[in-house]
């Protein structure tokens, strides 16, 4: 079966420091990895994905995540966190074919602090 | 980005009344919308796909006929919410798929409240 993994439920980093919010998917064939983003009360938005190409992508707000196949792991990445990073994160992953429908993770509280 | 609307932002409803949720992609046409339900603090659960023209594609576990989805035109999905109960309570996000940027767009979600 299809699955995400986040396991941490949240993250705490101080502002200025580098986060990394960890993330390991299980499918069969090849992944469509993606992190989105949600604020209070609101809907996702996207940060970034992976189709193919490159394992370390660049997405939007200064985060990057790597794609790393031995590991199945596509871990979110920011070199310098801001307090307005506060949010929930989620990962997920869309089978073979494209943008079909997503299979998320539990979603990952980050948490900055001044 | 592309822009997905959904209306209303928030609802509460009385137990045993239905409930329409709307989801419009503004600018590009969506033959593909999907629906997702949020509980507090936990992740989107995929419900149903939604086909314009077709009946919709529920998910293991999902009344269809509890959730009602009609996807008649290009850029509008509608979630039905029959017979509403407390359980209902959720936070309803859709996303649209826009087909020739191969992308897909989220929706600023659905508070729905029953009492």
């Amino acid at each position: 079966a299809q699955s995400v993994a986040q396991p941490e439920d949240q993250v705490n980093v101080a502002e200025g420091n580098p986060l990394t919010v960890k993330c390991t998917y299980s499918v069969s064939g090849n992944p469509y990895l993606f992190w989105y983003v949600q604020y209070p009360n609101r809907g996702l938005q996207f940060l970034l994905k992976y189709i193919t190409g490159d394992n370390l992508v660049k997405g939007s707000y200064g985060f990057e995540a790597e794609f790393n196949k031995s590991q199945t792991s596509f871990h979110l990445k920011k070199p310098s966190a801001l307090v307005s990073d506060s949010a929930l994160y989620f990962c997920a992953v869309s089978l073979s074919g494209g943008y079909n429908k997503l299979i998320f993770g539990a979603g990952t509280r980050l948490a900055v602090h001044p | 980005g592309a822009v997905v609307s959904q209306h209303p932002s928030w609802v509460i409803c009385k137990s045993g009344t239905s409930v329409k949720i709307e989801c419009r992609s503004l600018d590009f046409q969506a033959t593909t919308m999907f629906w997702y339900r949020q509980f507090p603090k936990q992740s989107l659960m995929l419900m149903a796909t939604s086909n314009e023209g077709s009946k919709a594609t529920y998910e293991q576990g999902v009344e269809k006929d509890k959730f009602l989805i009609n996807h008649a035109s290009l850029t509008l999905s509608t979630l039905t919410v029959t017979s509403a109960h407390p359980e209902d309570s959720s936070f309803y996000i859709c996303s649209a798929r826009d087909h020739q940027r191969n992308e897909q767009f989220f929706g600023p979600g659905t508070r729905l409240t029953v009492l």
